[in-house]
């Protein structure tokens, strides 16, 4: 069955930079695309990334762009989450989750992750 | 890209049927059918429950419903079920591989 494992969360101050990884298993994760969501304590959802099965592409909201950088590693199944110049409104729950669709994708978000957590504080 | 709008809370007692509401533009839920729906229980992941504006993956109850007119989707619980108290998110695709989610509902099952 589809695992996805996120990682590399945890306390870090303004301005700090963190990497967040998901290790994928269960599928074909060079056949899908990959997107990040979080959720700020109390909050709602926000689609944060998007990254195409090749890797090629990504996508970015509007809110992060210049800040996050998301990629992927289809030899090792994992996908990341480069984060630079954090701020406090960054703290949130990080999910990954996989694309509905092979290869292409207007899709939707079919599996998640359990989260990792994002503390961005002095 | 700004969020959807949904209602801040619903509820039903056990049995009745509930929609909820989810209105974007004419970019995002208008343009596209993509729409999907997540049911979040505090402290864990969101699941699907309804994607392509109205398709159901497998194993989710056919009492779930999905449907979408103009710039306003719905998704609709019949025989509403304590188990289906829990906050639910619409999501839509709003061109060029980026997407939106709405602010979320409640569900209360009274």
């Amino acid at each position: 069955q589809v695992q996805l494992v996120e990682s590399g969360g945890g306390v870090v101050q303004p301005g700090g930079s963190l990497r967040l990884s998901c290790a994928a298993s269960g599928f074909t994760f060079s056949n899908y695309g990959m997107h990040w969501v979080r959720q700020a304590p109390g909050k709602g959802l926000e689609w944060v990334a998007f990254i195409r099965y090749d890797g090629i592409n990504k996508f970015y909201a509007d809110s992060v762009k210049g800040q996050i950088t998301i990629s992927r590693d289809n030899s090792k199944n994992t996908l990341y989450l480069q984060m630079n110049s954090l701020r406090a409104e960054d703290t949130a729950v990080y999910y990954c989750a996989k694309d509905g669709y092979q290869y292409d994708s207007c899709g939707y978000h079919e599996n998640w992750g359990q989260g990792t957590l994002v503390t961005v504080s002095s | 890209q700004s969020a959807l709008t949904q209602p801040r809370s619903v509820s039903g007692s056990p049995g009745q049927s509930v929609t909820i509401s989810c209105t974007g533009t004419s970019s995002n839920v208008g343009g596209f059918d993509y729409v999907s729906w997540y049911q979040q229980y505090p402290g864990k992941a969101p699941k699907v429950m309804i994607y392509d504006v109205s398709k159901r993956p497998s194993g989710v109850p056919d009492r779930f419903s999905g449907s979408k007119s103009g710039n306003t989707a719905s998704l609709t619980i019949s025989g509403l079920q304590a188990e289906d108290e829990a906050e639910y998110y619409c999501c839509s695709y709003a061109g060029s591989y980026t997407w939106v989610f709405g602010g979320g509902t409640k569900l209360t099952v009274l």
